[in-house]
């Protein structure tokens, strides 16, 4: 079975400065993991994903994650925030039984 | 043009009532989900088919009966409607039963019962 947690359901950043988002996942199989978008009323956004082949991965946006397996970790970054990424970001982990399994959300709010 | 369309966006209904959501899929994708996103943004699978076929129902009441006529439809109909079926439904779509498939959303449905 496949699950995550992400670590702070609310970060509050300063425009122009690092974002990450925190993500820990548990997986009985090497897992494939995600992170979404959500921006208000709207459904979600594929930012990046890791699929093994990379352990750092770049996504859309500036955003980039890493898998680091010896800490069961992808974390979410962008070296200097801005204003539009203001959303709620779900990291998501999948195996191979045809399910997506998503984190709580971290609520983003960039500070001016 | 848009992938992954759910229609209606809005749903305002009383209870008791039996109402449908419908999800279509441009994209040729062969798997298709339902999700509900609770009022704390909580995201939890419902159902998933797979060419018509479904491969997973997570711990959903029977009040909810998903259907699909073809893999680029899987509409949702819930009798009986309850004051906590509100949400935010998501139908989503995937290529290939792969797990590094990533899934595309529709827009959501705002399902409010009252």
């Amino acid at each position: 079975a496949q699950s995550v947690t992400q670590l702070g359901s609310h970060v509050s950043v300063s425009e122009g400065a690092l974002v990450l988002l925190r993500c820990n996942y548990s997986s009985s199989v090497p897992p494939y993991l995600f992170w979404y978008v959500q921006y208000p009323n709207q459904g979600l956004q594929l930012l990046l994903k890791y699929t093994s082949a990379a352990t750092l991965v770049k996504g859309i946006n500036g955003f980039e994650a890493e898998f680091k397996k010896s800490e069961t970790s992808f974390h979410l970054t962008k070296p200097s925030a801005h204003m539009s990424d203001a959303a709620e970001y779900f990291c998501a982990v999948s195996g191979r039984d045809d399910k997506i399994i998503f984190g709580k959300g971290t609520r983003l709010h960039i500070l001016p | 043009d848009t992938a992954v369309s759910q229609t209606p966006k809005y749903l305002v209904t009383q209870m008791g009532n039996d109402k449908s959501i419908k999800c279509e899929q441009n994209l040729g994708h062969d798997t298709m989900y339902w999700y509900k996103q609770d009022s704390k943004k909580f995201l939890k699978i419902m159902f998933s088919y797979n060419n018509k076929e479904l491969i997973i129902n997570e711990t959903v009441p029977n009040r909810f009966s998903p259907k699909s006529p073809d893999k680029a439809h899987l509409n949702l109909h819930i009798n009986s409607l309850e004051l906590g079926d509100s949400a935010v439904y998501f139908c989503a779509s995937s290529h290939l039963r792969r797990g590094d498939a990533e899934a595309f959303f529709g827009q959501g449905t705002r399902l409010t019962v009252v």
